[in-house]
């Protein structure tokens, strides 16, 4: 069983709508949380950093984490055309040289 | 600012033929780290280097390996390439001190017919 779980889609909005994306997890000692953007045929980019449980906003993308449930989510409410991406997971145990495991991403289309 | 440079963007290999991609970044960074993505598969870990001078294998590190000679270069090499090792390949760097966050480059789009 994979350390990270992410469903690969691909899913399919309408413009406007609100995008709720999702990573399981199983390794308790992960504390740093991160959500990655990935167009087509470019690398990873960060798109939000999130440091233990809680919320986090960045105009229209909230990241969340439940660490008791072991649950990350990224929220995209007004999603846009240009949000069309593939969403990664990642997670970092510290102590590990800051390696990352990643969820296998989440492929995303905003349909206009 | 450049970042995370990765050369060349596209190679097509033939199998048992030798190669070694170029990562460069400008960040001043520690810590450097190549990547394998396959469909389905997300991003798997190859070999990272916590400093100049040291490297260290990662998940799928079986067929590669890396030098890292100085701070902000880290190579990557197939000695004998297979057709298993056709992917695109991430090269990342990052910091302690700048919050564990890796910055990747564009990648490398690699076949080995």
């Amino acid at each position: 069983q994979k350390e990270v779980e992410q469903d690969p889609g691909p899913l399919s909005v309408p413009e406007g709508a609100i995008v709720s994306l999702n990573c399981t997890y199983s390794n308790s000692a992960f504390q740093y949380f991160m959500w990655y953007r990935q167009y087509s045929r470019k690398g990873p980019e960060l798109l939000m950093y999130t440091y233990s449980s809680g919320n986090k906003e960045d105009g229209r993308f909230t990241a969340q984490v439940d660490k008791s449930s072991k649950y990350i989510s990224l929220f995209i409410r007004d999603s846009q055309p240009s949000d069309s991406a593939t969403y990664l997971c990642a997670m970092i145990n510290t102590g590990t040289a800051s390696k990352l495991t990643f969820g296998t991403g989440t492929r995303l289309q905003v349909t206009l | 600012n450049a970042g995370v440079t990765q050369t060349p963007k596209f190679r097509v290999l033939k199998t048992g033929q030798s190669m070694t991609l170029l990562c460069a970044q400008d960040m001043n960074h520690e810590y450097m780290y190549w990547y394998r993505q396959d469909p389905g598969m997300g991003l798997r870990l190859i070999h990272y280097s916590v400093g100049e001078g040291t490297t260290a294998k990662g998940e799928v590190p079986d067929g590669y390996n890396v030098s890292r000679l100085k701070k902000q270069n880290f190579l990557l090499g197939l000695e004998s390439a297979a057709p298993s090792q056709t992917s695109v390949y991430f090269c990342a760097s990052g910091s302690p001190l700048a919050k564990n966050i890796q910055y990747f480059g564009a990648g490398t789009r690699l076949s080995v017919l």
